[in-house]
């Protein structure tokens, strides 16, 4: 069975500090694995990180592939209030037009 | 604005009775699809549309149908709610339906099924 599993489910941090977001994925056929960010309402894209762009970064988010142990960690520095909300990890798999998302991670950063 | 529009935002129904969500989205993107979101489950995918006329299961389609009868609009169609249908909906679209190609989601909308 396609699965998307993200750890922790749920992180308080005071604002500057550094986290790490995990991501890990047992899926048929990975075509690519993509970072959404979501506050109150609809999630917004952050990162896509396929076989040929197995790195990505925008400011103080970066986020890594690891093809080998399935995996990606999504990690943001210097922490603000604004980075508080659910981090979503969806992996695109099968015939490539399957979308399958983890639980997601609540950060929350608190001044 | 590029957007994708759900609506409604909000329903309170009952129990068998018909309801339609409507999606539109003004990208001219190809693909579209509808995703539930339920504490501890995340997101998981209804139905999908590679393009018009075209529509595919997603993970959980039991109870839903939908329809591409136009690029723009993907309405989700629940033919006879049942509780267990409440949820969070979102529409999201994309380019196209190949790899690497992130989703614009609408709002969502929210469904009580009493």
């Amino acid at each position: 069975e396609d699965k998307v599993v993200q750890s922790p489910l749920s992180l308080v941090v005071h604002e500057g500090d550094t986290v790490t977001l995990n991501c890990s994925y047992e899926v048929t056929n990975f075509r690519s694995l993509l970072w959404y960010k979501q506050e109150k309402k609809a999630p917004t894209f952050l990162f896509m990180l396929t076989s040929s762009g197995i790195e990505k970064k925008s400011g103080r988010l970066s986020s890594i592939l690891d093809k080998k142990e399935l995996s990606s960690i999504l990690n943001i520095t210097a922490t603000q209030t604004g980075d508080s909300a659910i981090y979503l990890c969806a992996v695109e798999g099968n015939t490539g037009n399957q979308f399958y998302f983890g639980t997601g991670t609540s950060l929350t950063v608190i001044p | 604005e590029a957007q994708v529009t759900q609506n409604p935002r909000y329903l309170i129904t009952v129990t068998g009775k018909k309801l339609t969500v409507t999606c539109s989205q003004n990208m001219n993107h190809e693909y579209m699809s509808w995703y539930r979101q339920d504490p501890g489950l995340g997101l998981r995918q209804i139905y999908y549309s590679m393009n018009v006329e075209v529509t595919d299961k997603g993970d959980v389609p039991e109870g839903y149908k939908v329809s591409r009868k136009e690029k723009r609009n993907f309405p989700l169609i629940l033919e006879s709610p049942s509780p267990n249908q409440t949820s969070l909906y979102f529409c999201a679209s994309s380019l196209t339906g190949w790899r690497n190609q992130p989703q614009h989601f609408g709002d969502g909308t929210r469904l009580s099924i009493l």
